[in-house]
């Protein structure tokens, strides 16, 4: 157990809708980072926050922003749901800003029909 | 721009002999590498760092990786391995360029035969 915690586990939705998936960091760690796992694409980094400001950003579509809140919890925010989207969903933590390891959540399959 | 290669979807091993995992980064500057293990429908683990120092990295399960800069590689080693090492395995590399990203390679799939 990494210590990091992803709701939902699973989540199943429509074309065209939006949901939010949340991600508690472990204990301490000040960044939080979003992932996107499909097997096409692999691991793609989308973004990260650091103690609550954005940090750095990857490949993260126009459709999806994401936040990170004052308790640390950080909310990954997906709409307009397209097919495509379907994935699994990574947030992993880490202690430093940058060049650290990370630790990963379970992750939240996203499943778009 | 920073990237990283993972030049094997898969490596067929038997149990009890030597593996390894190859990875070959670019980036500008000093890299950070890692290497990461990923068991089915779960998160990817933590295995092993190199930031600077000795190139031949130890970490958790008896893996190891050696840090090549001639070359740019960071190749996952382990002497002996096991049937529960079978997994995804993911290399990625940071670095103080390109905002500070973590790049991950595409992931190579051990399979490790009793």
């Amino acid at each position: 157990d990494s210590g990091v915690t992803q709701t939902p586990k699973h989540l199943i939705t429509a074309t065209g809708q939006r949901v939010t998936l949340r991600c508690s960091p472990r204990s301490g760690d000040l960044s939080v980072y979003w992932y996107q796992q499909s097997l096409d694409q692999g691991l793609q980094f989308l973004i990260q926050y650091y103690n609550g400001e954005e940090r750095a950003k990857g490949n993260i579509l126009e459709r999806f922003s994401a936040q990170q809140f004052p308790d640390l919890h950080s909310e990954l925010n997906l709409s307009s749901l397209e097919l495509g989207d379907s994935a699994l969903y990574f947030c992993a933590s880490g202690t430093e800003k940058f060049n650290n390891e990370q630790f990963f959540g379970p992750g939240t399959r996203l499943t778009v029909l | 721009a920073q990237s990283v290669a993972q030049p094997e979807d898969q490596v067929n091993v038997a149990e009890g002999n030597p593996l390894t995992v190859k990875c070959t980064y670019s980036v500008s500057g000093n890299p950070y590498l890692f290497w990461y293990v990923q068991y089915p429908n779960r998160g990817l683990q933590f295995l092993l760092k190199y930031i600077t120092g000795d190139n031949l990295v130890k970490g958790s399960y008896g893996f190891e990786a050696e840090f090549n800069k001639s070359q740019t590689s960071f190749h996952l080693k382990k002497p002996s391995a096991l049937v529960s090492d079978s997994a995804l395995y993911f290399c990625a590399v940071s670095g103080n360029t390109g905002g500070f990203k973590t790049i991950f390679g595409a992931g190579t799939r051990l399979f490790v035969k009793a």
